[in-house]
């Protein structure tokens, strides 16, 4: 059974600060995204990793993958108010699978 | 396109009564899930379609069915409300092939009394 634990559950950082937010999981896969939900709203899609090594930015937001340490982060530099909100990495179960597996999600608290 | 329509947005319904949550999508995307969320735990696949006439379970399918008769539909039956099934419930879509990710409908509240 694929498990998906991310670290931390809850994150308060000031505006400015650099910090990281990590995904591990359990069994090999092909395919893990990053998500954003705003409280009360939708999920947003933010990057889809699908190789060893393979980095994707978007502003201030840069994901990684590691499958061989089966392990993404998403790297949040000079924290804006903006980026508020619950993040969630997903993992797809094996090759070509849908069945995608969601971590508990961190929230993330930016200061000003 | 008015991409991943759900409905209703909110709804209460009674132990035991029976209801469907409605999920359309306008993108032609083949592969569609339900997903419900629930505090602290993320969200969980209850089921999933890879196209017409193709479903297969989640994770938590008890107490629900699927059925995907078009590309663009894929409703979720609740047989038998139960209070465990409060939850807040996404329904998503996406097209084949890696590199895509899946686009979330807005959401349908359900609260069973």
């Amino acid at each position: 059974e694929l498990k998906v634990e991310q670290n931390p559950l809850f994150l308060s950082m000031q505006e400015g600060k650099n910090y990281t937010i990590y995904c591990n999981y359990s069994t090999t896969s092909d395919r893990l995204y990053w998500y954003r939900q705003d409280p009360g709203k939708s999920l947003e899609s933010l990057f889809v990793l699908l190789s060893n090594g393979a980095v994707k930015q978007e502003g201030r937001l840069m994901a990684s993958l590691d499958t061989k340490a089966r392990l993404s982060t998403l790297h949040i530099t000079a924290a804006v108010h903006d980026l508020s909100a619950t993040y969630f990495c997903a993992v797809a179960s094996n090759f070509g699978n849908e069945k995608l597996t969601f971590g508990t999600g961190t929230r993330l608290t930016i200061i000003p | 396109n008015a991409g991943v329509t759900q409905t209703p947005k909110f709804q209460v319904l009674k132990t035991g009564q029976s209801m469907t949550l409605q999920c359309a999508q306008d993108m032609n995307h083949e592969y569609m899930s339900w997903y419900r969320q629930d505090p602290g735990m993320g969200l969980r696949l209850i089921h999933y379609s890879v196209g017409a006439g193709i479903t297969d379970q989640g994770e938590v399918p008890n107490g629900y069915n699927v059925s995907r008769s078009t590309t663009e539909d894929f409703p979720l039956r609740l047989l038998s409300a139960a209070p465990s099934q409060t939850s807040v419930y996404f329904c998503a879509s996406r097209v084949p092939g890696q590199t895509y990710g899946y686009t979330f409908g807005s959401g349908t509240r359900l609260t069973v009394v």
